[in-house]
């Protein structure tokens, strides 16, 4: 069965950095595309970054610069490092897989979400 | 950036009814559009790919059609497990991009 499961959410102060994980099974990580999408408090889902098979990366112009996507293909592990955080980072982050290579940003599987608040 | 616009952002019907959602985009985006559901506390569910290909599993009274700018999602007769909010998105042009929702609660 295919999960995916998140964690390292919190409360952090606007300037502070933290790093989320994404716990992969059932599927090997390095095979697919898996993107990060957040939801902020009352709007809508957006991208945020992806990680190719190919091991390119992608993010969306809102964080460029400041997160950092990768994996840990011996743990099946994904992660985002982020940096410079400001209160709009404020979101539920969710780790999603790509359905296939045709398709790389459409998400067939999805985590609960971890819920970071930057907040002072 | 393509702007996805859904319509309307609440609705409210009642049990073994039929609920019709709406979802634009600024700009054509073929037939790449998904519809997923999003339920409190609950990982998002892929129902709708290809404006129109039910995803593995899902019941036969979920219906999506349409292309290019314009989509629906049908739900023929809801059950109680139905209410919550619908998400579409398209994927046709990066970044990709979700509209804003529409919240499905019982009348």
């Amino acid at each position: 069965e295919v999960q995916l499961v998140e964690s390292g959410g919190g409360l952090i102060q606007p300037g502070g950095s933290l790093r989320l994980s994404c716990a992969a099974s059932g599927f090997t990580l390095r095979s697919n595309y898996i993107s990060w999408v957040r939801q902020a408090p009352g709007k809508g889902l957006e991208w945020v970054s992806v990680i190719y098979s190919s091991d390119s990366t992608y993010y969306a112009d809102s964080v460029k610069g400041r997160f950092t996507i990768s994996r840990d293909n011996s743990k099946n592990t994904l992660y985002l490092q982020m940096n410079s955080l400001r209160a709009e980072d404020t979101a539920v982050y969710h780790c999603a897989r790509g359905k296939d290579s045709g398709s790389p940003y459409l998400f067939d599987y999805w985590g609960q979400g971890t819920l970071v608040t930057v907040s002072s | 950036e393509i702007v996805m616009t859904q319509s309307p952002a609440t609705l409210s019907v009642s049990p073994g009814e039929r609920a019709t959602l709406s979802c634009r985009a600024s700009q054509s985006v073929s037939s790449r559009l998904a519809w997923y559901q999003q339920k409190p506390g609950q990982a998002p569910r892929l129902l709708i790919y290809g404006a129109s290909t039910r995803a593995t599993g899902l019941p036969v009274r979920f219906s999506g059609s349409g292309s290019g700018t314009e989509f629906t999602l049908t739900i023929s007769s809801l059950l109680p497990e139905d209410f919550a909010v619908y998400t579409c998105q398209q994927y046709h042009n990066w970044p990709i991009t979700f509209g804003q929702g529409t919240r499905l609660e019982i009348k």
